[in-house]
């Protein structure tokens, strides 16, 4: 079993607030990184594709940055509004095995507004 | 495109009664993956297919799960008899190959879920 980390558990900020997350997985054998927002009773929905070392993926106030050689990866939430109060989970894929997902706890952000 | 279509979304049981989840992938998705969510936990991968072949069933526990797809298009997944410990999201998930850097990877969307209780 894989160890894929995520921190902090839970988080509230206010509305307007700046914030970020943290996934940290093992770096042997990394293949790619995938980030996924979950909404109470909707469909996790994919935000990032990484692979490289290094890089950086942005979307609207979203961004996400990655690093394998030390095995982690950063989600910034850039003036949190009240609709990005979901669960991020994080999950990376290795090479070994069927490619599959391993998917961290996930982080459950609160906006208050 | 329509997504990944699941029902039903909740189901409340008793222990040792048995449920069923059903899945209807994407239509032209040849993978399709069962998830399990325990709360507190992330999603547990219970049982891969490619087409109507299992791929990866390493994590499901066989003495009362069981899945299957027909057809290879839509899928069954099976709990009998139930314990309090399945209660759960059980997530339904299909997938394309998608490219990131060069590098090719099987892309997967998700259904809503079945959030499953035991009493």
């Amino acid at each position: 079993i894989l160890n894929v980390e995520q921190s902090p558990q839970s988080l509230h900020v206010q509305e307007g607030d700046s914030t970020n997350f943290t996934c940290s997985f093992p770096s042997s054998n990394f293949y790619a990184l995938h980030w996924y927002r979950w909404e109470t009773a909707k469909s996790p929905e994919a935000l990032f594709v990484m692979t490289l070392n290094g890089d950086e993926k942005k979307k609207g106030r979203i961004s996400a940055t990655l690093n394998t050689k030390e095995g982690y990866s950063y989600l910034y939430i850039k003036g949190s509004q009240p609709e990005d109060s979901a669960t991020y989970l994080c999950a990376p894929r290795f090479e070994t095995g069927a490619n599959n997902l391993f998917f961290g706890t996930g982080t459950r952000l609160t906006v208050i507004p | 495109e329509a997504g990944v279509a699941q029902s039903p979304r909740y189901k409340i049981i008793e222990k040792r009664q048995s449920v069923a989840f059903w899945c209807n992938p994407i239509s032209g998705h040849a993978t399709l993956y069962w998830y399990q969510q325990i709360l507190g936990q992330g999603p547990k991968l219970l049982i891969q297919f490619q087409n109507n072949g299992v791929v990866d069933d390493s994590q499901l526990p066989k003495d009362r799960f069981s899945a299957e797809r027909l057809k290879g298009v839509d899928s069954t997944l099976k709990i009998q008899p139930a314990k309090l410990e399945d209660s759960a999201v059980y997530l339904c998930a299909s997938s394309i190959r998608g490219l990131a850097g060069g590098i090719a990877y099987n892309e997967q969307f998700f259904g809503p879920g079945t959030r499953l209780t035991v009493l």
